[in-house]
């Protein structure tokens, strides 16, 4: 199984800050990676696919990159809805693989 | 548009076995496989398996191959994922989820589940 380590585990900033995720696979998955929100009490939302393409709907202040084995999620302006938890997944090989979640909250 | 609706909470005896649901609408059932995912409490995320609507074929993750089983009923268009011989382990929220192209696009709401006698 493709291993996915996802950094940090969690992570306060202010309003208006940029912030960083961080997301490695044990194995190149050659772009084959998404992220996704999730706020309490809900379901995972889908933010970013293919590594770098954002999904409809999804703000443009939010942005993947990586390639090989490392992968990156930024928050550019961080606003106040976008506390929650992050999640990175791989899908170039079954049995698919989620990182264990960045949990972003508001200093 | 598409829509995922999960049957509600449930709470079972170890030893017992658990059916949840997902009835699907806004698109045709036939053309999409059905994914299953598990949240432990305040957890990451773990991928079931998948049901192929249309073939019942199904594939799953080895860690749950012994615990879970995929079936669909299309003349309701509905997914079902049954658990077996419950643990406390198995207290989680499970959530069906349809691919666009190879990402999840679509949750259910999901469905806590808790094993306690």
């Amino acid at each position: 199984d493709i291993q996915m380590t996802q950094s940090p585990a969690s992570l306060s900033a202010s309003l208006g800050e940029t912030v960083t995720i961080e997301c490695r696979a044990s194995e190149d998955i050659y772009n084959g990676l998404a992220w996704y929100q999730q706020k309490p009490g809900k379901s995972p939302q889908l933010l970013i696919y293919n590594a770098n393409s954002l999904h409809t709907g999804v703000p443009s202040r939010f942005s993947g990159s990586g390639s090989g084995t490392q992968y990156s999620l930024k928050i550019n302006s961080l606003q106040s809805e976008d506390v929650a938890s992050y999640f990175c997944q791989q899908y170039y090989n079954y049995p698919y693989t989620f990182g264990a979640g960045t949990k972003l909250e508001l200093k | 548009q598409v829509n995922l609706l999960q049957s509600g909470a449930a709470l079972v005896k170890p030893g017992a076995s658990v059916k949840l649901s997902c009835k699907a609408s806004g698109y045709t059932f036939t053309d999409y496989y059905i994914h299953w995912v598990k949240q432990s409490h305040g957890k990451s995320l773990e991928w079931i398996g998948y049901i192929n609507p249309n073939s019942g074929y199904t594939n799953y993750n080895e860690k749950f191959k012994s615990k879970a089983t995929l079936t669909v009923d299309k003349s309701t268009n509905t997914a079902y994922m049954e658990l077996s011989r419950l643990t406390s382990e198995d207290s989680a929220t499970y959530y069906c989820t349809r691919l666009w192209v190879y990402w999840f696009a679509y949750w259910g709401q999901g469905t806590l589940v808790t094993v306690s006698s």
